[in-house]
Formats: structure tokens, sequence, C-alpha cells
């Protein structure tokens, strides 16, 4: 069955860790991307990726790192956590290519909270 | 570039009854708009989505959508809910030929016994 992995669920770490949070689809979608959610706010995209070592920043800013190495793998690290880290990250896919719809396929989520 | 109002963030009503959930949406040319569902602990799951044709478009789980070029708006309904609705909401809209997509704040809805 085709679908978007994220690991780990849920994840409480200490100021200053690095962390990677784990993204996977078996879709074959080209387009993958990282949202952070906050209760009560829309979704902000905060890295997307077209392909295999492409990356590109989102409308959020963010202390966060993506790569993009295999089509089907896209982890997201923090190189030193802090509170304001503290949020639930959404990886989602896509399709690119002519005539698609875009629709999205979401993940379902790392919650992370740095003490 | 396009953006996305949710016009309630939390809507309550009883089990059975009818509800609506209102979206406004921005945009200079031709949109896709969709509805996502968000169970607690868990990722955004799609509704339905309308890409063109018929205005009135059905969804999973008895929820359906009509869209309203005229009031650029996407208003999600269901004629009787269940407890099992209670969720949190999303509208988003994506400009064709554009992989961005925009979502709206959500709408939290509370169904009660």
């Amino acid at each position: 069955e085709a679908d978007i992995y994220q690991t780990p669920r849920y994840l409480v770490i200490g100021t200053g860790k690095k962390i990677t949070l784990e993204c996977s689809q078996t879709m074959g979608h080209d387009k993958m991307y990282w949202y952070q959610q906050d209760p009560g706010m829309e979704l902000h995209l905060i890295h997307y990726s077209y392909g295999v070592n492409s990356t590109e920043k989102g409308d959020l800013s963010s202390e966060s790192t993506v790569s993009r190495i295999r089509t089907e793998h896209f982890p997201l690290t923090l190189e030193s956590a802090r509170p304001s880290h503290t949020s639930q990250y959404l990886c989602a896919s896509s399709e690119w290519a002519s005539g698609s719809t875009y629709e999205q396929y979401f993940g379902p989520g790392t919650r992370l909270t740095v003490t | 570039a396009q953006s996305v109002t949710q016009l309630d963030s939390q809507v309550p009503v009883f089990e059975e009854a009818p509800v609506e959930l209102r979206c406004n949406y921005s945009s200079s040319v031709s949109v896709y708009l969709f509805w996502y569902v968000q169970y607690p602990n868990q990722g955004l799951q799609l509704l339905l989505k309308y890409l063109s044709g018929s205005t009135l478009v059905k969804g999973i789980n008895g929820f359906e959508a009509e869209f309203n070029k005229s009031q650029t708006s996407f208003h999600l309904r269901k004629p009787s809910v269940h407890i099992s609705d209670t969720a949190e909401y999303f509208c988003a809209v994506s400009v064709s030929g554009n992989n961005d997509m925009r979502f709206g704040a959500g709408t939290r809805l509370t169904v009660k016994p």
C-alpha cells in the first residue's frame, strides 16, 4: 500500500541537541514538503523539494535543513534544538508532472518538544 | 499570491445536526480547491477536491462542498454529523500549474451528543 511515513511520532529533547526527523514515501512522488503546524494557525511551508538533489526554502524562515538523496526519503535536521522549535512537523508529497492537480499526501506528523 | 480564509475557528454542533464550514479564497487566476481533515494525533487526509466541471463536489464520509466562483467560496457541508466527525478541517487552494498550496488556519468541528 502506498503511504508516507514519519518517525519518530513524538520526541522530547533538551536544548542544544541535534535531531533528525525522518520522512519516507512509497508513492514515487517527485515533490516533497515539510510544514510546521501550530495550534489555531495555518500550515507553514518550511522546505520543499522537486526531486533528488533539489531543496528549496519555503515561506516560513526555519533554522532547519533538509536533504534529498533518494526520491523516497526527505529528512529534516535541526543542528541545535531550541524551545522555539517546539511544534508539530508534517511531511507531505505530491506528483510533479504536467496535468497534475498537485494534491498533497500527508504523513502522521512528528510532535517535537524542546525543553 | 493566493490566500485562504476560514471564517470560523470553532464550530460546535449536536450529533445528527447539519453543519457548514466556511472557506473563502483569493486568487486572480483559476484554482484548485481542497478540503482536508485532521483527526487528533494524525496527519491531514483529503476529504474532497474541486478541479473543474460540476461546482458541487462530493467527498468521503458524506461531506460535500460547493465551489462558488462569484463569491470566491468553497464551503464544506454535511447534512447530519456524527461524533466521529469531531476533528480539525482545513481548506486549501493551489493555482493551476503551480506547486504552491495555501492552507487556511483550520476550523475545529466539535460534535456533541
